[in-house]
């Protein structure tokens, strides 16, 4: 299984302000995923960032709100832009290969919006 | 119907016996199931794929029942370690998967 590395691993910030969460795969995957994991609930998928091209977003996100990029296959980044307290969540990347095979995440971002 | 269900519990079990979990999912099409284990404050961490024909990895057993679109984990010799949620995960798509919500599980002494 790849190793995955997610920075920030956790963020206090005030209403209005956006923060970019990292993710970095120690080899080379087909697909990168972010995923939301709000208190008490299970994992809902935000989009699946795609290599070279704009990510897919799930129903109910849209890119403004939260911009990816994927320069490359191994890393990733997430934007939670203009915050408000109901983005205080957990958020996850994880990655796997395509085919709807196993997917390994990484330790999550601890998001606090004030 | 929600597309993948789970009996959120909690499981309170004592050491040493037998626990196990269900998941209904509604995608009649899906292909790939797989059980993960998440620990408080922690990532998901795969525990395992669950095959057409089933597959045991130690105390861990989980099988498919594509008749009645669900899947089942069965925990043998519970440890207190065993203390967790479980989750389902069902592909949804190419390359996707939708969870459950997890079925937590208590282990006493």
């Amino acid at each position: 299984s790849a190793v995955i590395s997610q920075k920030p691993s956790r963020d206090i910030c005030q209403r209005g302000t956006s923060l970019t969460i990292q993710c970095q795969v120690d080899s080379q995957v087909t697909m990168m995923f972010w995923y939301r994991q709000q208190p008490g609930q299970s994992l809902t998928l935000i989009a699946t960032a795609n290599q070279g091209s704009e990510a897919t977003y799930e129903s109910g996100f849209v890119i403004d709100k939260f911009p990816i990029s994927r320069p490359n296959l191994t890393f990733s980044t997430l934007t939670v832009s203009n915050m408000s307290p109901e983005d205080s969540s957990i958020y996850l990347c994880s990655s796997g290969l395509a085919g709807g095979n196993e997917q390994f995440f990484g330790p999550g971002t601890r998001l606090t919006v004030l | 119907r929600k597309e993948v269900e789970q009996d959120p519990g909690p499981f309170n079990v004592p050491e040493g016996a037998t626990v196990a979990f269900n998941c209904t999912y509604s995608n009649s099409a899906s292909q790939s199931f797989f059980w993960y284990r998440q620990d408080c404050r922690k990532e998901p961490k795969l525990l395992m794929s669950v095959y057409s024909s089933g597959n045991e990895d130690g105390r861990f057993t989980a099988q498919l029942n594509r008749a009645s679109q669900y899947i089942s984990l069965l925990i043998r010799d519970s440890k207190l370690s065993d203390s967790a949620t479980y989750l389902c995960a069902v592909n949804s798509g190419y390359s996707t998967l939708t969870f459950g919500k997890g079925t937590m599980l208590l282990v006493s002494p």
